[in-house]
Formats: structure tokens, C-alpha cells, sequence
């Protein structure tokens, strides 16, 4: 079946220690998201690729950078995790404006 | 960016059909409505959407205010598979960017 992937599930790692989340898809879906949701919150939107465009929201910290290496792939990068990057980190694609499909999410610790 | 209010919980006996209001009262003629559910431990999916007039698909129905102002959205007959968070969302035309508001927590009783 056509999905989203994101690997790890559970992601831990220590204070300031940089992290790598990733997101495959096969559904050929040519924008990619990235989104945090925090505890009991709603997903809030980090960034978005268009095909090879990189959108950053206004808010989007600094030390949250992401890749497009190719169409399946994306990948975010976190540089120096603080406590209060602990979130489920959610990938999403959609095909231009169309409906998202989402992946089931990474669920960061950090110690 | 448009907003929208959503109660923060409800309540649905199982079978029994439930209504999951929104309002959205800033909404602009070109504004999608979408609802998509987050079930446990789960990303987001999608359930229904609709731009004026009344939606249904295997889900569930989507019922429109003439004025756009909110919109329902409707689950006929409430099963436990139906817990989630329910999100509804504004998604200007031609925009990739959903804002989620807080959404409603279902919690359906057996």
C-alpha cells in the first residue's frame, strides 16, 4: 500500500546532541511537511518542501532544519535538541493543495 | 490566517449518532473546510471536506451553514473505533498550509 514511513517511531537523545528524523513516502506526492505536536496540543506546521522549494514558517526555530534529497525522501535535522523540542514529530505529503496523508509519527525524548 | 473554535470535549454513547461542531467565523469565500481525526498514538487523518454545500462519503457527513460561518460535522452511528481528536481546519484555496485549531476530543462511551 501507498504510505508514508517515518523511522525511527521512538527517537532518544541527550541534551544538545543532534538528531536526524526521517520521512520516506511512495505515494509520489510532490509536497512534503513537517509538523510538532507537543502534548495534548495540535500538530503546528515546522516547514514545508515544494518539490525541490523550501518553505520555513515564520515561528520555526532556527535549530530545526530539514532536507529534500529526493522526491520519497525528506529528513529533519535537529542541531542542539533543547527539553522543549520533546514532541511527536509528524511528516505529511499531499499533492500540490490536495488532501494529506501523514505518516504515524516520531515521538522524541530528549534526555 | 483564518481560525476556527471547536469544543474542547464531548460525549457519544455507542451506535448513537454524533455531532462535532466548528465555527469559523472569519472564513473568506475561497476558504476549504477540512476534518480530519487523529486517532491514539496515531498521525492525523483525513475524514471529509467541503467548500459550500453538504458532504458525505463512507465516514462521515460534513453540513455547511448557508452563511459558512461554522459547519458539523456528522458521524451517524458512533462506534469505540471513533475515539480520536477531531480537527477542523480552514485551508485557503490554493495554500498548503493547515492550521490546525485545538480540536474536539470524542470519547465514545459503550
Amino acid at each position: 500500500d501507498a504510505m508514508v514511513i517515518q523511522n525511527p517511531r521512538y527517537q532518544v537523545t541527550q541534551f544538545g546532541k543532534p538528531v536526524t528524523l526521517s520521512c520516506s513516502q511512495t505515494l509520489n506526492h510532490n509536497v512534503m511537511y513537517w509538523y510538532q505536536q507537543k502534548s495534548s496540543q495540535a500538530p503546528k506546521l515546522l516547514f514545508h518542501y515544494y518539490d525541490k522549494d523550501f518553505n520555513n514558517e515564520a515561528d520555526t526555530p532556527d535549530n530545526f532544519q530539514s532536507r529534500r534529497p529526493n522526491t520519497s525522501f525528506c529528513f529533519l535535522d535537529i542541531r542542539s535538541p533543547g527539553l522543549g523540542d520533546a514532541a511527536m514529530y509528524l511528516c505529511a505529503t499531499s499533492l500540490r493543495t490536495g488532501m494529506k496523508f501523514f505518516g504515524p509519527g516520531t515521538r522524541l525524548t530528549v534526555l | 490566517d483564518a481560525k476556527t473554535t471547536q469544543p474542547n470535549s464531548m460525549e457519544s454513547n455507542e451506535e448513537e449518532p454524533v455531532h462535532l461542531p466548528c465555527n469559523h467565523s472569519t472564513i473568506s469565500g475561497t476558504d476549504y473546510i477540512h476534518w480530519y481525526r487523529q486517532l491514539p498514538s496515531q498521525g492525523p487523518e483525513y475524514v471529509i471536506h467541503g467548500l459550500t454545500s453538504n458532504v458525505n462519503n463512507r465516514m462521515a457527513s460534513l453540513a455547511i451553514a448557508e452563511d459558512r460561518k461554522s459547519s458539523t460535522l456528522i458521524l451517524h452511528r458512533a462506534t469505540l473505533r471513533d475515539a480520536a481528536v477531531y480537527y477542523c481546519i480552514l485551508i485557503l484555496s490554493g495554500t498548503y498550509k493547515y492550521i490546525f485549531g485545538t480540536g474536539t476530543r470524542l470519547k465514545v462511551l459503550a
